[in-house]
């Protein structure tokens, strides 16, 4: 039932564009993003509800795609900033207050 | 600037100690909750509560329990440690409503070594 993020890791050089995937096995209501610098709390970045609907944040944007059942993060020229763990979380179908994790995907931006 | 709080960013206990680990939010948040963080499993739900004196079991609620007394404050408590159980511990907030339009807050978690 977790969400599988792919790639689990990537090096990117500074101005390099990423993207991290989040896909599941099951109907998908609603796609949390947060991210996580080594030793620091989660802090979030957006959700995205069915529909479709892309949304940003800085340079990083998102797109849910219903039909797929999957949700994709988009750093576009990324910056040092950007370094830590990212992670998706979709709420579970039978309970609006519980989320399902992926097990995160590491970036590290390299000067 | 709002906050939730652990008490503790690092602890250690021995094998067989009830351990308290407890957490406190700012921004009147009816929703808390307890995950365990280990390398490769993400964020798992141990338990969660929506209001005052109510708490509901997460993925993984065995050999532990929770406590919640007052809306700000919610403490996780494991019964009886063991070295299963050592693990980056996160607490989270948010208002109610469920989480599919609100974010969660985190705090700074804390890192139990149970030896």
């Amino acid at each position: 039932q977790q969400p599988v993020q792919s790639p689990q890791a990537v090096i990117l050089r500074e101005g390099e564009d990423a993207v991290i995937n989040c896909s599941s096995s099951k109907a998908l209501y609603s796609v949390h993003w947060y991210r996580q610098k080594h030793g620091e709390a989660p802090v979030f970045l957006m959700i995205l509800l069915k529909g479709g609907e892309q949304k940003g944040h800085e340079k990083i944007s998102a797109s849910f795609n219903e039909k797929k059942q999957q949700s994709s993060l988009y750093l576009t020229a990324s910056q040092l900033s950007y370094s830590g763990t990212y992670f998706c979380g979709i709420l579970r179908g039978d309970s609006n207050y519980q989320l399902i994790w992926g097990a995160g995907t590491k970036l590290i931006i390299k000067p | 600037d709002v906050k939730v709080t652990q008490s503790s960013r690092y602890l250690v206990k021995r094998t067989g100690e009830k351990v308290f680990l407890e957490c406190v939010q700012d921004m009147d948040h009816e929703n808390m909750f307890w995950y365990r963080q280990d390398p490769g499993l993400g964020l798992r739900l141990i338990y969660f509560s929506y209001d005052v004196k109510m708490k509901e079991k997460g993925d993984i609620p065995e050999g532990y329990s929770v406590s919640r007394e007052k809306k700000e404050r919610f403490s996780l408590i494991l019964e009886s440690a063991s070295t299963n159980q050592t693990s980056m511990y996160l607490c989270a907030s948010s208002l109610l409503g469920g989480q599919t339009n609100t974010e969660a807050f985190f705090g700074q978690g804390t890192r139990l070594t149970v030896v």
